[in-house]
């Protein structure tokens, strides 16, 4: 079992719907979450970061936490073209591994016209 | 903003070259980390580091190695570069702490003939 897993699509939403992207965890000492957007040919770029159960918002941009269930999720509301990118799924754990991040393989989202 | 840089963009190397990649972060992190991305296998780290003079292995140390004689500085470094090398390479920097995500410098593809 992979420690983070994401389908990886495509996803493929209209313009202005909303794009929802789901990610979960193996290790239940996970403490931190973050999502990634990665435009093709370019680097990885922190978009969002939870750490606590529930819901966090920035704008467009809702991530969502259930830790019983081991289930991040990240929310795109009004869909637009420029949203059309690889979403990573990244896990930090407090214990171990120091600081390391682990990271899914991406769910690729495209928006349509 | 905290900005990670890499010293080439592209490169292009010969089989039994001996490769450096550069990578400066102007924050003082303590963390550095140096990860290769290919197409279906996402992200895989290579060598992560937490200090001057540390340095630790990832999943995929064969073939690489690492220097960090500089907080800012963190070099790659392919003893003798084979064409399965040929990759994304992506340097990353954090703070200590398991709420901090990582920063990405912009990359640098390898091609190795």
């Amino acid at each position: 079992q992979k420690e983070v897993e994401q389908n990886s699509g495509p996803l493929s939403v209209p313009e202005g719907a909303i794009a929802s992207l789901n990610c979960t965890y193996s290790d239940r000492v996970s403490q931190s979450f973050f999502w990634y957007r990665q435009y093709s040919g370019k680097s990885p770029e922190l978009i969002m970061s939870i750490y606590s159960n529930g819901d966090k918002e920035d704008g467009r941009f809702t991530a969502q936490l259930n830790k019983a269930s081991q289930y991040v999720s990240l929310l795109i509301r009004d869909s637009q073209p420029s949203d059309s990118a690889t979403y990573l799924c990244a896990v930090k754990k407090l214990t171990g591994g120091g600081n390391k991040l682990t990271f899914g393989t991406g769910t690729q989202l495209k928006v349509e016209l | 903003d905290v900005k990670v840089t890499q010293s080439s963009r592209y490169l292009v190397k010969r089989t039994g070259e001996k490769v450096f990649l550069e990578c400066v972060q102007d924050m003082d992190h303590e963390n550095m980390f140096w990860y290769r991305q290919d197409p279906g296998l996402g992200l895989r780290l290579i060598y992560f580091s937490y200090d001057v003079k540390m340095k630790e292995k990832g999943d995929i140390p064969e073939g690489y190695s690492v220097s960090r004689e500089k907080k800012e500085r963190f070099s790659l470094i392919l003893e003798s570069a084979s064409t399965n090398q040929t990759s994304m390479y992506l340097c990353a920097s954090s703070n200590r702490g398991s709420y901090y995500g990582y920063t990405f410098g912009s990359g640098t593809r390898l091609t190795v003939v």
